[in-house]
């Protein structure tokens, strides 16, 4: 079964600081996608990256940046320079199409909040 | 705007009664997905359709079912509602039957059973 959890249920940071989001996952599969997603206060749910298990590269995009280390089956996400805009609940999802019944699985969410 | 339509935005109902939840992927899309989403059980998968079959079915009450029509919009009917039922309710789309890529999601349908 797969699974994801991310230890950090609430984050508070000072604006301008690098907070990094923790995210450990559980599979058997050799083949599996990494996923983050924000949820804003409005509630929807915005993508943010997907990463699959063949590419270990570390991505960054502006102020953004994830690192994926099949080692130690994590893929934890940097915000550089925190801004309140930044303020969500961000959410660390798995898939393994190979197998599982569930499609795509989340984990329990952290809430970032950046205090101005 | 992620193309994925969820009516109503909000709903509120009494314990007891059923409502329907209606969602519209983006247009091309055949995979259609919903989660549940409360404060104490985070991002729940429900159920999944794939041009109209059921696919794979999570934590999903028996009280609840869904279907997806030719057209491919989904609904999901929820019976005999109670408190716990309260939640914000997403529906997300793919093009794929299996999750490979980014799933796209509505903005969500809030229910809050009194």
């Amino acid at each position: 079964a797969q699974k994801v959890t991310q230890a950090q249920t609430e984050i508070s940071v000072v604006e301008k600081e690098d907070v990094t989001l923790d995210c450990v996952y559980e599979t058997r599969d050799t083949t599996y996608y990494l996923f983050w997603y924000k949820q804003p206060p409005s509630g929807e749910l915005v993508f943010l990256i997907r990463r699959n298990s063949f590419d270990e590269q570390n991505e960054i995009s502006g102020r953004y940046s994830w690192n994926f280390q099949k080692s130690t089956s994590s893929f934890n996400f940097t915000i550089t320079a925190s801004q309140v805009v930044d303020s969500a609940v961000y959410f660390c999802a798995l898939s393994a199409p190979n197998s599982g019944n569930t499609p795509l699985v989340f984990g329990k969410g952290t809430r970032l909040s950046v205090i101005a | 705007d992620s193309g994925v339509t969820q009516t109503p935005k909000h709903l509120i109902t009494a314990t007891g009664q059923r409502v329907t939840l209606r969602c519209s992927p983006r247009s091309g899309d055949l995979s259609v997905y919903w989660y549940q989403q409360s404060l104490d059980q985070g991002l729940q998968f429900l159920i999944h359709y794939y041009n109209g079959e059921e696919r794979a079915k999570g934590n999903i009450l028996e009280r609840f079912s869904a279907q997806q029509f030719p057209d491919l919009h989904s609904e999901l009917n929820l019976s005999s509602l109670e408190l716990g039922d309260s939640a914000l309710y997403f529906c997300a789309s793919s093009v794929a039957g299996r999750v490979t890529g980014e799933l796209f999601f509505g903005e969500g349908s809030r229910l809050t059973v009194l």
